[in-house]
């Protein structure tokens, strides 16, 4: 059972560039969340999905976007790329919403030039 | 949602207990306490959740008081591989329409353990 998986492991992307951060859980839980981890910050919440099919902004939304349109896969897009962007991203995800247990991906590390 | 307040590092030594107390004076009535453990370059794990009193399970203890604005998460005799963030988070309690928007990670406590 691979549980969460995320996709790229690492990425060096150029400022106004596209990009799409895969995860996909195999555990069938109805709760998925994108958090940002950036030095001095802890973990901030950036989207979550309580099921599939439906989204909603965590505490820091500009710039990203999310889709849920299964269970399994939660991608993270950033439609233009910014500097600031640049953190490491950890997919989790949960049974249902609500506080249960979060089991997280190993994350991806994304630098914005 | 309530905000959380802990150390922001601990030293130890193998084969001692350590208490990482957490203090969140504005729990609501319907809130859990909930600690997570992050190693370097992997995402956070969940360690044990609690509403009030005691709750314990194989990795460790979680102490709350009665008027539950603290909590102390026990690690019994750590060792080298217990060196990790620990964070402790207060979360709504509730089902599919709960507070997953709501899920606030500190900056954690920052563990060395050492020979």
């Amino acid at each position: 059972i691979a549980g969460i998986t995320q996709a790229p492991t690492s990425q060096i992307l150029a400022a106004g560039r596209r990009m799409t951060l895969r995860c996909t859980q195999d555990m069938r839980h109805n709760a998925m969340y994108w958090y940002r981890q950036d030095l001095g910050l802890g973990l901030r919440l950036i989207h979550y999905s309580n099921t599939a099919g439906t989204t909603g902004k965590g505490e820091v939304p500009d710039g990203y976007s999310v889709s849920r349109a299964n269970t399994d896969d939660f991608p993270l897009t950033l439609a233009s790329a910014v500097p600031s962007q640049t953190s490491v991203y950890f997919c989790a995800s949960s049974v249902t919403g609500g506080g249960n247990e979060q089991f997280f991906g190993p994350g991806t590390r994304l630098t914005v030039l | 949602l309530a905000k959380t307040t802990q150390p922001i590092s601990m030293d130890s030594y193998e084969g001692q207990e350590v208490n990482i107390t957490c203090s969140h004076n504005n729990i609501a009535t319907n809130d859990y306490i909930t600690w997570y453990q992050q190693f370097p370059s992997q995402g956070p794990r969940f360690i044990i959740q609690g509403y009030k009193t005691k709750v314990t399970n194989e990795v460790a203890s979680l102490f709350i008081p009665a008027d539950r604005k603290s909590s102390t998460l026990s690690l019994p005799r750590v060792s080298l591989s217990d060196t990790a963030v620990y964070y402790c988070l207060v979360v709504q309690g509730g089902g599919l329409t709960g507070g997953g928007n709501k899920l606030t990670f500190g900056t954690g406590t920052q563990l060395k353990v050492e020979l």
